[in-house]
């Protein structure tokens, strides 16, 4: 079936790095996205790792991919007030890849 | 480079009432994808259009329908509205197949 699961909070100190880890099981999956929603506000994309790649840095960000346990993670590092956030999961799925199945979200706290 | 317009951003409609929601992909995107957010059900997909057709569906009832035209614009439409119906609805446009997809905004519907 389709599913992609995450934990649903996290609480990190200021500066610290920030892991958000999420499960899915379409092994199909051609793309794997990291979204972030604000309150009050639409989905943002901040990163995707296409499903032959095993790793993805961008700035502050990495993504690590291990295709064998279909795990999927977000590193934040230097972790800011401005990263406090639900962020998303999310698996492309089907032949043409445009359907995309989403994660319930994990809500980051930052602390001083 | 415009990104993913989704009009109107807010809508409230009473219930039995029907609902007409407006997406303009980013220029040259071709597939255009219908979500809708709940804080019960998450995000969950809708429907799929690509070249004017229909691609991928998702398991809403027969109330819930969309069209995209020539230019690549969408339009998402709720019949016989119901209270459970409030939600963001959310548009994201891709380039083609297996290519990453931006999000809009989202329009906000409440019915009341």
């Amino acid at each position: 079936g389709e599913d992609v699961e995450q934990s649903l909070f996290l609480s990190v100190r200021e500066g610290d790095s920030s892991v958000i880890n999420c499960t899915y099981t379409d092994s199909s999956s051609t793309y794997l996205y990291w979204y972030k929603q604000e309150p009050g506000a639409g989905l943002q994309l901040l990163t995707y790792i296409f499903s032959n790649m095993d790793m993805k840095q961008d700035q502050r960000l990495t993504v690590l991919l291990n295709k064998k346990d279909k795990h999927l993670s977000l590193r934040i590092a230097d972790t800011q007030t401005g990263d406090s956030a639900i962020y998303f999961c999310a698996e492309s799925i089907g032949s043409s890849a445009s359907k995309i199945i989403f994660g319930s979200g994990t809500r980051l706290s930052i602390r001083p | 480079k415009a990104g993913v317009t989704q009009t109107p951003r807010y809508l409230i409609k009473t219930r039995g009432q029907q609902v007409t929601l407006s997406c303009s992909p980013i220029s040259g995107h071709r597939s255009v994808s219908w979500y809708q957010q709940t804080p019960g059900q998450g995000l969950q997909f809708l429907f799929e259009y690509f070249s004017e057709t229909q691609r991928n569906k998702g398991n809403f009832p027969g109330r819930f329908s969309g069209r995209q035209f020539s230019n690549s614009r969408s339009e998402m439409n709720v019949s016989t509205l119901e209270l459970g119906d409030s939600a963001l609805y959310l548009c994201a446009s891709s380039l083609a197949d297996r290519t990453e997809a931006f999000f809009g905004q989202g329009t906000r519907l409440t019915v009341v």
